[in-house]
């Protein structure tokens, strides 16, 4: 079945350091989804990326679509303490979505 | 309107009793999921409900694991004769159910399940 990678597990940046993390699908992709989980919270999608090679922006938050449509990125410029979570890429394909295991962002002040 | 609820927040239990975990999509979402979140680790899809169709229950673990939808609204997980290792957090989440099922999925804010 479908499998979606995700790297990496952890990261620990600087307050003010940029993080990206990446995801990759076994199979092409009919969209890709990214959801972020706070502390203690439920995740909350962020964004949808439907189109090969397709770049969004949400003010700090970069979000990539391979051309191939397997494999996709989130880069957060100068990451701030409010970035803290854990960001989950979520690939659609046949009928259902499959969810990374997720990168655990720490963010030290 | 109102968002996914879910009921109870946290769940105590002691190991081989049975427990149930409701949940209450988004009116007017025919698409419901059950993942399971243990800590620190991503979610494991459980069981996918979309309409009036056979469910998908390919993520169960075990057949101790069951799940149905009254009505094409509410939901309920029952685990019967649980174990330890079936502490998690049980997460909700509903789709409007009209695009396939890779739309958009609006999550509830679990039920914490501890078995002692």
């Amino acid at each position: 079945g479908q499998q979606v990678m995700q790297i990496p597990q952890y990261q620990h940046v600087q307050e003010g350091e940029d993080f990206t993390t990446y995801c990759n699908s076994s199979t092409t992709l009919s969209n890709i989804q990214w959801y972020k989980q706070r502390p203690g919270g439920h995740p909350v999608f962020l964004i949808q990326l439907v189109k090969s090679g397709e770049v969004k922006k949400q003010k700090r938050l970069t979000f990539q679509f391979g051309e191939a449509k397997k494999n996709s990125s989130l880069h957060i410029t100068a990451t701030q303490t409010t970035d803290v979570g854990t960001y989950f890429c979520a690939g659609a394909g046949s009928y259902q979505l499959t969810f990374g295991k997720g990168t655990k962002l720490s963010v030290i002040p | 309107g109102a968002g996914v609820s879910q009921s109870p927040s946290n769940k105590v239990t002691e190991k081989g009793k049975d427990v149930e975990l409701r949940c209450d999509p988004i009116s007017g979402h025919t698409a419901l999921y059950w993942y399971r979140q243990s800590l620190g680790q991503g979610l494991e899809f459980l069981i996918y409900f979309q309409g009036n169709s056979a469910p998908d229950k390919s993520g169960l673990p075990s057949d101790r694991f069951s799940a149905e939808r009254t009505g094409g609204s509410v939901s309920t997980l029952t685990i019967q004769r649980t174990q330890q290792e079936d502490s998690a957090v049980y997460l909700c989440a509903s789709s409007p159910g009209t695009s396939g099922g890779w739309e958009t999925q609006y999550f509830g804010p679990g039920t914490r399940l501890l078995v002692l």
